[in-house]
């Protein structure tokens, strides 16, 4: 296991386009994030699972986005009814619980034109 | 509402020079602080993780310390390299939240 992989490394959507992005943590590791980066800024969080339950959602996760973590495994990000505003990158991130250190994958860099 | 300040916004440094980054926050009831390096259009390399009983760690040319009770944790790079250049981001994560709190970053440059 060589890390956190996120897939598609890029995707370029017409606005209005549903879009699914997966994760895959590190093996081991019980809890799963997600977060959203524009460019010059910091990573935003988005959500975060510990194994399959879904255990906090931020404000700025609006009803058209929703996380799975089926099995407490991989995860998929889903954005439907995408918006030009939704053009991001959006990073996993895996831990071994809440306190240990965590790793992120290499984002997945959305473009909604 | 835990905040997380980075300064300075950008860095230009040559060669060889010590620098310090600067982080700041505004809840002292932190777990742990963690810095990364961000490479453009890359994702986050986890540098060091300082849990809250902890006064600093060390890796390589890294230092980075914490004063918990001030708000404030330093990354120190020694001998920095053109290789060194990346956006540096420090997070913290609350004993209230799960989540890490990212500052915006300290964008550095070395020059040859």
């Amino acid at each position: 296991d060589t890390g956190v992989s996120q897939d598609p490394r890029h995707k370029i959507t017409k606005r209005g386009q549903n879009v699914t992005f997966r994760c895959d943590p590190i093996s081991e590791h019980n809890r799963l994030y997600w977060y959203r980066q524009t460019l010059g800024q910091g990573p935003e969080f988005l959500t975060y699972f510990q194994n399959e339950a879904q255990l906090e959602k931020s404000r700025l996760l609006s009803d058209r986005f929703s996380a799975e973590r089926p099995k407490g495994s991989f995860s998929t990000l889903e954005i439907q009814r995408t918006e030009q505003g939704d053009s991001a990158m959006y990073l996993c991130a895996s831990s071994f619980g809440g306190i240990t250190e965590a790793f992120f994958g290499q984002g997945t860099r959305l473009t909604v034109v | 509402k835990q905040e997380v300040t980075q300064i300075p916004a950008a860095l230009s440094v040559p060669e060889g020079e010590n620098l310090v980054l600067n982080c700041s926050f505004t809840d002292s009831a932190i777990y742990n602080l963690q810095w990364f390096r961000q490479d453009p259009g890359k994702g986050l390399t986890s540098l060091l993780l300082i849990q809250s009983s902890q006064r600093e760690q060390t890796s390589g040319r890294l230092n980075a310390s914490l004063d918990k009770s001030s708000g404030r944790s330093t990354l120190y790079i020694a001998a920095s390299q053109p290789g060194d250049s990346a956006t540096y981001l420090c997070a913290v994560r609350n004993n209230a939240g799960n989540m890490l709190t990212f500052g915006g970053g300290t964008r550095l440059m070395v020059k040859p």
